[in-house]
């Protein structure tokens, strides 16, 4: 039984480097969530896909910050031009909807962002 | 930014102590959720609550959904050392709108 699995859990990187997360959900889970959470401070959401569509965007996602999810299996986020603020734990999630096997949000282990 | 309060921040109890924690909220919540979090690792669902006055249990945990949906709470009894970690409430305004999260409570057990 698989899990979320994300890639890769570590990765520090200079300020103004690119760096590229990969999520792989539950098999069988339609909708593909990315969360970023700093120290002290509980998940916020920046995204969600449903299938390969993006649906949702949260105002934290700068325009250096692209997400894809080409044929609704995987996903990667991308950050452009990084800057320290960017430190963080990059969650990624999925849950199975529709009908009454709707279910809950089920998390991977975290890609933790370092940019010095 | 966080739209949820959750209290307390922190805790320190003695093992076999029951443990209370609560999440409220300015806005009302179809769905109130509970993860708990170890150092390093993602948040792992530990209890669903989806109707007001719902009391739900999972093992020695058991949660409640406030009757005015604006709150939830989540008792641990007789704690034990690997209960240590951060707690965290999320709520679910509607179907398709995202999850969102307190800042956590974090419990240490002292053995």
């Amino acid at each position: 039984d698989t899990g979320v699995s994300q890639d890769p859990r570590h990765k520090i990187t200079k300020r103004g480097q690119n760096v590229t997360f990969r999520c792989d959900p539950i098999s069988e889970h339609n909708r593909l969530y990315w969360y970023r959470q700093t120290l002290g401070q509980g998940p916020e959401f920046l995204t969600y896909f449903q299938n390969e569509a993006q649906l949702e965007k949260s105002r934290l996602l700068s325009d250096r910050f692209s997400a894809e999810r080409p044929k609704g299996s995987f996903s990667t986020l991308e950050i452009q031009r990084t800057e320290q603020g960017d430190s963080a734990m990059y969650l990624c999630a999925s849950r199975y909807t529709g009908g009454v096997r709707t279910g809950e949000l089920f998390f991977g282990e975290g890609s933790r962002l370092t940019v010095l | 930014g966080q739209q949820l309060n959750q209290s307390p921040q922190s805790m320190f109890i003695q093992e076999g102590e029951d443990v209370s924690m609560n999440c409220t909220s300015s806005s009302i919540f179809n769905t109130w959720l509970w993860y708990k979090q170890d150092p390093g690792e993602g948040p792992v669902l530990l209890i669903a609550l989806y109707k007001a006055g719902e009391l739900t249990s999972n093992g020695r945990l058991t949660a409640q959904f406030g009757i005015t949906r604006k709150d939830s709470f989540l008792n641990i009894s007789a704690s034990i050392p690997s209960d240590v970690g951060i707690y965290f409430c999320a709520g679910r305004r509607g179907g398709n709108t995202p999850l969102v999260f307190g800042k956590g409570t974090r419990l240490s057990v002292i053995a």
